[in-house]
C-alpha cells in the first residue's frame, strides 16, 4: 500500500539551513505537501508541489522533488527558533485528492 | 470564514462511554475527512466523505462511525470508547483537486 516515511528528529543551530527529507511509495501521487504543526495546534499548510515539478521556492522554503527516487525534501533557509515544530510530508493518494497519506512527522528543534 | 471548526477541544471519557466529535466547515468543501494523530505514527485516516450522503472507511475505521447529512457537518461518533482511542483527532476539508484545511483538533483521553 501507499506509505510515506520521514526521520523523526532533526536539530539545527539558529541561522543554519534545515533539510527535512521524505520518501513515498505511490508513484501516481498528484500533489505532495508539507505541513507544519506547532505544539498544541493543528496542521498549517506550508507549501505543496505538483508532481510534474522538480522544485518550488517560496521565500525561505525550497521544495525539491525527485520522482525517480520518490524523494521529497523541504529546505528552510536561515532557520529561526520560531521554526521549531513538527513537519509532516503528505501525498494525495492515487485514489483521489481527498485521501492524503501522511508521514510520521519530523520534529525540528532549533538551537539558539 | 471560520474555516474548519472542531468541538470539543478536550474530552475525557471512561471506557465504554460513547460520544460525538463535531466538525463543521463553512467553505462549501465537498470533501471532508477525519484523522487521528498518535506519537510516532503521523496522521491516520479514519473515515472520509466525498459529499453529502457519501462516506467511506479509511485506514483505521474500527470503533468509529460517521455520517454526512449536510455539506457543512461531518461528525465522528465513538460507539464504546476504549483506551486505544486516546489520541488527537483532526478533521479536514478540501475542494476537489484542492489542498486540505485542518481544524484545530480534539484531544481525547479514554480512561
Amino acid at each position: 500500500g501507499e506509505d510515506v516515511e520521514q526521520s523523526l528528529f532533526l536539530s539545527v543551530r539558529e541561522g543554519d539551513s534545515s533539510v527535512i527529507n521524505c520518501t513515498y511509495t505511490d508513484s501516481s501521487s498528484t500533489y505532495l505537501y508539507w505541513y507544519k504543526q506547532e505544539p498544541g495546534a493543528g496542521l498549517q499548510l506550508l507549501t505543496y508541489i505538483f508532481s510534474n515539478m522538480d522544485m518550488k521556492q517560496d521565500q525561505r522554503l525550497t521544495v525539491l522533488l525527485n520522482k525517480k527516487d520518490k524523494h521529497l525534501s523541504l529546505r528552510i533557509a536561515d532557520t529561526q527558533t520560531g521554526d521549531s515544530a513538527i513537519y509532516f510530508c503528505a501525498e494525495s493518494s492515487s485514489s483521489g485528492t481527498y485521501k492524503y497519506i501522511f508521514g510520521t512527522g519530523t520534529r525540528l528543534k532549533v538551537l539558539a | 470564514n471560520a474555516g474548519v471548526t472542531q468541538t470539543p477541544k478536550f474530552q475525557v471519557l471512561k471506557t465504554g462511554q460513547s460520544m460525538t466529535l463535531q466538525c463543521a466547515q463553512d467553505m462549501n468543501h465537498e470533501y471532508m475527512s477525519w484523522y487521528r494523530q498518535d506519537p510516532g505514527m503521523g496522521l491516520r485516516l479514519i473515515h472520509y466523505s466525498v459529499g453529502a450522503g457519501i462516506t467511506d472507511q479509511g485506514e483505521v475505521p474500527n470503533g468509529y462511525n460517521v455520517s454526512r447529512s449536510t455539506t457543512e457537518d461531518f461528525p465522528l461518533r465513538l460507539l464504546s470508547a476504549a483506551p486505544s482511542q486516546t489520541s488527537v483527532y483532526f478533521c479536514a476539508s478540501s475542494p476537489p483537486l484542492g489542498t486540505p484545511s485542518f481544524g484545530p483538533g480534539t484531544r481525547l483521553t479514554v480512561t
